[in-house]
């Protein structure tokens, strides 16, 4: 059964540097998505991505992040300079495109902790 | 704005106990509501889903009932088994499509043989 992977599943990094994390949707899905979920709280929407371009994102995803498909496969989440509150579980999900008035199920993968000290 | 309530956890049950995780929404509109599953190690599930009020959704003896008037989705199982044993997450979609999920805090579920 295709199923969405990320990696890494645990990155550490200091105050201040660059991390990326990576996943890989499935394979036929055009519609991709990042969120997060600090340690004991809801899990939060970053952002979408659809054709090359963000389709939507909230009030987190400031210039401090970004988002890009750099090939076929990978779409890839992006944080320039990490703070402490960056700490949180970093789900990738896909969905096939919707149809109007239908839901299209988000598959999740397995999440990216990511520890910043 | 949007948002999912759901009960604190951790919850601890016997196996074949009965299951009630609560869930409760702020929506506008008419949103699609889920329960998603998270297994130890793995990615968020989707367990089930109701799409209008009055839907129940089921799936692995799991159920949950779409209550408009009282604004619910309350996942229920009759005797729970101790593969069942992860965190729920109840979510809503507040439009159809590809629009973002707004999600709980999540329950975590602890079964015992």
């Amino acid at each position: 059964e295709p199923e969405v992977t990320q990696t890494p599943s645990h990155q550490v990094t200091q105050m201040g540097q660059e991390v990326i994390l990576r996943c890989v949707p499935i394979s036929n899905h055009l519609y991709f998505y990042w969120y997060r979920q600090i340690l004991g709280q809801k899990v939060e929407f970053l952002v979408s991505f659809y054709n090359n371009e963000i389709s939507e994102k909230s009030e987190i995803f400031d210039d401090q992040f970004s988002v890009e498909r750099p090939d076929g496969s990978n779409f890839t989440l992006k944080i320039r300079s990490t703070k402490l509150e960056d700490s949180a579980m970093y789900f990738c999900a896909s969905s096939e495109v919707g149809t109007s008035g239908f839901y299209n199920e988000q598959f999740f993968g397995p999440g990216t902790r990511l520890t910043v000290l | 704005g949007n948002s999912v309530t759901q009960m604190e956890g951790p919850v601890t049950l016997s196996e074949e106990a009965f299951l009630t995780i609560n869930c409760t929404y702020t929506a506008t509109g008419y949103p699609s509501l889920f329960w998603y599953v998270q297994y130890p190690g793995e990615g968020l599930q989707l367990l089930l889903k109701a799409t209008k009020a009055d839907d129940k959704g089921s799936n692995k003896g799991f159920e949950a009932t779409y209550r408009k008037e009282t604004t619910s989705f309350h996942l229920e199982k009759g005797s729970v088994q101790v593969s069942d044993s992860a965190v729920y997450f109840c979510a809503l979609s507040p439009n159809s499509g590809n629009t973002p999920l707004v999600f709980g805090k999540g329950t975590r579920l602890s079964v015992i043989a």
